[in-house]
């Protein structure tokens, strides 16, 4: 069935550092991949999309491109700053699976200062 | 701006309480979900709904029950709290069609059970 792999955290960088978290996915067909944040005590926002091979989507300084040949959707900001220290989530969309969700695991960033 | 909205951001309840989660949005989505977060598990599908009345299991039902009377709420039910069922749930919201849905997100309920 459909899934995805996220890499383990917990992630600890220094402000201004570059930040990649890997994201991997099983799916049949062409899914939409997303990832999705999750701030303290609250719950979680999309961050960004994608929804076709070689997209890229972009917002608040990360950005993500949909690597279909690697299967792929990995997350890159180039300067991390303190307020981005979060739980970050992987996940696909798939209309062969009546657009049913599959999370990551999620991946916890600690931005220090 | 979109809301979803979820009735406790924590609640305590014992073993054996029968225990409402409620959640409203005001985006006029088809789709409702219920999902449970555990560390080191991240999110597991609970039930979803894909229009009133109607419900799906998702990958853990066991424990639980949903309504959906109206479109707009969905409400997630523990017939008989269990000390297991200590976690943060989580309601979501999204809209149907073909397309990238993306599901919008309630603040979450952390609930304990003792």
């Amino acid at each position: 069935g459909d899934s995805v792999t996220q890499m383990e955290g917990p992630v600890t960088l220094s402000e201004e550092a570059f930040l990649t978290i890997n994201c991997t996915y099983t799916a049949t067909g062409y899914p939409s991949l997303f990832w999705y944040v999750q701030y303290p005590g609250e719950g979680l926002q999309l961050l960004l999309k994608a929804t076709k091979a070689d997209d890229k989507g972009s917002n608040k300084g990360f950005e993500a491109t949909y690597r279909k040949e690697t299967t792929s959707f990995h997350l890159e900001k180039g300067s991390v700053q303190v307020s981005d220290s979060a739980v970050y989530f992987c996940a696909l969309s798939n209309s062969n699976t009546g657009n049913q969700f599959y999370f990551g695991t999620g991946t916890s960033l600690t931005v220090i200062p | 701006d979109v809301k979803v909205t979820q009735s406790s951001r924590y609640l305590v309840k014992r073993t054996g309480e029968k225990v409402f989660l409620e959640c409203v949005q005001d985006m006029d989505h088809e789709n409702m979900f219920w999902y449970r977060q555990d560390p080191g598990l991240g999110l597991r599908l609970i039930y979803f709904s894909y229009d009133v009345k109607m419900k799906e299991k998702g990958d853990i039902p066991e424990g639980y029950s949903v309504s959906r009377e109206k479109k707009e709420r969905f409400s997630l039910i523990l017939e008989s709290a269990s000390t297991n069922q200590t976690s943060m749930y989580l309601c979501a919201s999204s809209s149907t069609g073909t397309g990238a849905y993306e599901q919008y997100f309630g603040p979450g309920t952390r609930l304990t059970v003792t």
